[in-house]
């Protein structure tokens, strides 16, 4: 069965880059069938998608967030990794990995990220 | 972009039947995918394609979509069904391409 876990640091300074990579478990992330993605969840708030990617490289992203936002693949770690860049406090949020392309399952557990100095 | 419109509370006495809509231009057009989430928790998809259980979802949750409206059905609800839900749907037409609806919070009381 599918697992996915989301690690990196909890706390970014404003205008810094904020890091996430997701570990696959219990199945191959070069698997053609899949896409791999991020949505973010603001504390009290509804989901924002980020975006998805496939191990080919082949993305996509929300309009509003894909100026500052990178995501790529590493199959040899099985793992998948996702960047914003000169973050505010608006970017605060559990942020989820997922796969999926029409609709996501399963959902990794979530990680907190603040952005506050 | 496309909007999804959720209420923002549905209430539900145990055992009995709990209703969440989900209004779109034509959603009835879309694919729609439900979720639950309870507190302090990822979100769980419930149903799929509209009216379709991933396994291991229980046949008390289910889903129909006609025009306007797409609507998830729990049937029987348990105190455990208490959480918020979210609609989402896949929008070829813009460059957002996932849309959610603002969530449902369900209240068993």
């Amino acid at each position: 069965q599918l697992q996915l876990q989301e690690s990196g640091p909890g706390l970014v300074k404003p205008s810094e880059t904020l890091s996430l990579t997701c570990s696959v478990s219990g199945g191959s992330i070069s698997g053609t069938r899949y896409y791999w993605g991020w949505i973010r969840q603001p504390p009290g708030k509804g989901l924002e998608w980020i975006g998805s990617i496939h191990y080919s490289g082949s993305t996509y992203q929300n309009p509003s967030l894909k100026s500052r936002v990178t995501m790529s693949v590493d199959p040899s770690r099985n793992q998948f990794s996702l960047t914003v860049k000169s973050v505010t406090a608006s970017d605060t949020a559990i942020y989820y990995c997922l796969t999926g392309y029409n609709w996501f399952d399963p959902w990794g557990r979530g990680t907190l990220v603040t952005v506050s100095s | 972009s496309y909007v999804l419109t959720q209420p923002p509370s549905v209430s539900v006495a145990p055992g009995q039947t709990a209703t969440i809509t989900c209004g779109g231009n034509n959603i009835g057009g879309k694919s729609v995918h439900w979720y639950q989430q309870k507190p302090g928790q990822a979100p769980v998809l419930v149903v799929y394609d509209d009216s379709d259980r991933p396994s291991g979802i229980p046949a008390r949750f289910s889903g129909s979509n006609s025009g306007d409206t797409a609507t998830l059905t729990i049937s029987r609800v348990e105190a455990g069904d208490e959480a918020d839900f979210y609609c989402q749907v896949w929008d070829s037409n813009s460059d957002h391409h996932v849309i959610f609806g603002g969530g449902t919070k369900l209240t068993v009381l």
